[in-house]
């Protein structure tokens, strides 16, 4: 079956500090990656997708980068948190079904002090 | 860009009420999919709308696609405690390759 593993589930950061977040898939082979935030209560944000290995495009500028180093693993980074980093982040791969929905990992809930 | 927007941003309703509700693209659509998320949890896909005029049912649940693929609806009938959360409709970009979601209708369930 396939699965999305992302951790870690929970963080608090201060201003300033790097972040690594870290999504993997299981059961399924070259899919489309994507990293969505969610602020409290409000809409999904499109970060980043990949299609590929190395290949990332981002959605919005920001002080966050991705990076695909294996097909089934995606990554989230900064080198400097600020406060508006705070929110609820979300991996998503799609690839995964024959209607091309998207499948979300658990999120991981950042908080910067 | 595409832009996709839901109402109401909130909805409240007793339980065994009937609750709808709307998605609206600024451009036409190839598909539409519909997401829940229940509180503190992740999204999870419901059902995704392909052709213009269809209508789909899960249970309790109906889904339409308008005719021009510009905007959809979800109808619950005689809401349950278990259906609170928050309802996201998405389609797919210009490109094909990225979901822009709309922004949420969340829903309370009193029981």
């Amino acid at each position: 079956s396939q699965t999305i593993h992302q951790w870690p589930a929970t963080l608090v950061q201060p201003v300033g500090s790097p972040l690594s977040l870290e999504c993997t898939v299981e059961g399924t082979s070259n899919p489309n990656l994507y990293w969505y935030r969610q602020a409290a209560g409000r809409g999904l944000q499109l970060l980043f997708y990949s299609v590929g290995i190395g290949q990332i495009s981002s959605e919005v500028p920001q002080n966050l980068s991705a990076s695909r180093p294996q097909d089934r693993q995606f990554i989230l980074s900064s080198k400097k948190l600020l406060l508006s980093d705070s929110g609820f982040y979300l991996c998503a791969a799609n690839g995964l079904a024959s209607a091309g929905e998207l499948f979300f990992g658990e999120g991981s809930r950042l908080t910067v002090l | 860009g595409q832009q996709v927007m839901q109402i109401p941003q909130y909805q409240h309703v007793q339980e065994g009420e009937d609750f709808t509700t709307y998605c609206n693209s600024s451009t036409t659509l190839s598909n539409i999919q519909w997401y829940k998320q229940r509180p503190g949890g992740h999204p999870v896909f419901l059902i995704q709308l392909v052709k213009s005029g269809e209508v789909k049912k899960q249970k309790r649940l109906t889904f339409q696609f308008g005719e021009a693929k510009k905007n959809s609806s979800l109808h619950i009938t005689a809401t349950q405690t278990t259906d609170v959360g928050t309802y996201f409709c998405a389609g797919l970009d210009n490109y094909g390759q990225n979901f822009v979601f709309g922004p949420g209708t969340r829903l309370s369930v009193l029981p």
